[in-house]
């Protein structure tokens, strides 16, 4: 079974810290995924990695960085959070789009800014 | 642009009750993919069904089947004699041709009662 694990399910954090949330994935997914998720808006797509080193913005990057160093890791960084950035937050991750592979997601993040 | 659709906000039934999901989406993509996931209360999305533009047979899952209608951009999801672990979020989703993003319908809220 694909494997997506986050490494942190709730978190309380204050407004202005620095915040990391890290994925890892056992299938070697080349494609890896941070999306947040808030009532009535539904699923939106923060950043997107095809590779290692490799990212794109998806619909609201703003506030946010990422990282992929290694194949199976994909961390979200918040620089300097935000009470609006409280959310839940998913990862995922997928083979190369040529056949519209499946998309694997975490359990979610649960983030709270103070 | 992509646009996925889920009318229905919440829905609820009575345990052994057979319960339709509605999900209408808009692609001008000729070769797109069609998910269904499943998010139980403790936040997962677990992945249901994949389907691609080019097959429009429907499927059965057990208790659950697919019905996919181009002429209606359609791909609705019935749950049979449904159970209280059936209640959860499900969310519909859409992804064009060769393009990475995964676009959700806002999800529906389906509770089972016993």
């Amino acid at each position: 079974d694909v494997k997506v694990t986050q490494s942190s399910r709730y978190l309380v954090k204050r407004t202005g810290e620095k915040v990391f949330l890290e994925c890892v994935q056992d299938m070697d997914h080349e494609n890896m995924f941070w999306y947040r998720q808030d009532p009535g808006l539904g699923l939106r797509l923060i950043y997107f990695s095809y590779d290692v080193k490799m990212k794109e913005k998806g619909d609201i990057p703003e506030g946010y960085s990422v990282s992929r160093e290694k194949k199976e890791r994909f961390s979200l960084i918040l620089e300097s959070a935000s009470t609006n950035q409280t959310s839940m937050y998913l990862c995922a991750s997928s083979f190369p789009d040529s056949s519209g592979n499946t998309i694997y997601f975490g359990e979610g993040s649960w983030l709270t800014v103070v | 642009a992509q646009k996925v659709t889920q009318a229905q906000t919440e829905i609820s039934v009575v345990e052994k009750e057979d319960v339709t999901l509605d999900c209408v989406y808009e692609t001008r993509d000729t070769t797109y993919y069609l998910f269904w996931y499943k998010q139980p209360p403790s936040g997962e999305l677990v992945f249901l069904i994949r389907r691609n533009s080019f097959d429009e047979q429907n499927e059965i899952s057990g208790r659950y089947s697919w019905n996919f209608q181009k002429s209606t951009s359609s791909f609705n999801f019935t749950i049979t004699a449904s159970q209280v672990v059936d209640s959860a979020v499900y969310f519909c989703a859409l992804k064009g041709g060769s393009n990475y993003k995964l676009t959700f319908g806002k999800g529906t809220l389906l509770t089972v009662n016993p």
